[in-house]
């Protein structure tokens, strides 16, 4: 069974102290990894997909990285407005009866203080 | 603009009346989802759609219906069979099933 655990649940930031948030995985031959930013009572937002362990990702103060068991976020000198829940999901390789199912994380709690 | 439309945003329901959350897309997609987010957990998969008139369930399909008679809607009822409805309601779509999701605004439905 697909497994994506999220460290830590919460993380607060003083604005520019940069850090890093983790996502671990157990998946049955990885076809993408995924990133989204949900803000309070509104539907995440896609950030990055990686689909292999080297890969890395940019945007704005955001970084993902990847590796066979994980994947980190990296926040650079956040800002306030970075402050979200930010969730990580897995994308299994074809076959199965979970076929293009995302399995989510838990998700880490971000907030980011002036 | 294209995208995904969930309607409503909220809703409340008695116990015992089934409720139909809306999902549409303009995004030409062939994949739609419908999760539910709880808090302190990660969104669970109800059902998933790969083509029109065909959906699969997914992890926690029990006391949910949904239907697929159009590419762009793939509606999802709430029957008086699911224990504990009160939840936010995601909905998804993806290009191809390969690819990941992108999602609606949510749907967040309260039993009173």
């Amino acid at each position: 069974e697909d497994q994506v655990t999220q460290s830590p649940e919460a993380l607060r930031l003083q604005e520019g102290e940069s850090s890093s948030l983790n996502c671990s995985y157990t998946v049955s031959g990885l076809r993408g990894l995924f990133w989204y930013r949900q803000d309070p009572g509104k539907g995440p937002e896609f950030l990055f997909t990686l689909y292999s362990a080297g890969e890395e990702k940019e945007k704005e103060r955001l970084k993902a990285t990847l590796t066979k068991k994980e994947s980190f976020l990296h926040i650079t000198a956040p800002k306030p407005e970075d402050s979200a829940t930010y969730l990580c999901a897995v994308q299994a390789n074809a076959g199965g009866t979970s076929y293009g199912k995302l399995t989510f994380g838990q998700g880490t709690i971000l907030t980011v203080h002036p | 603009d294209g995208g995904i439309t969930q309607s409503p945003k909220y809703l409340f329901r008695k116990e015992g009346q089934n409720v139909t959350l809306s999902c549409e897309q303009n995004l030409n997609h062939d994949a739609m989802y419908w999760y539910r987010q709880d808090p302190g957990q990660g969104l669970r998969l109800i059902y998933y759609s790969q083509i029109v008139n065909d959906f699969q369930k997914g992890d926690i399909a029990e006391g949910y219906s949904v239907s697929r008679e159009k590419k762009e809607s793939f509606p999802l009822t709430v029957t008086s069979a699911q224990k504990n409805p009160t939840a936010f309601y995601l909905c998804a779509s993806s290009i191809h099933r390969s690819l990941g999701a992108f999602f609606g605004q949510g749907t967040r439905l309260t039993v009173v």
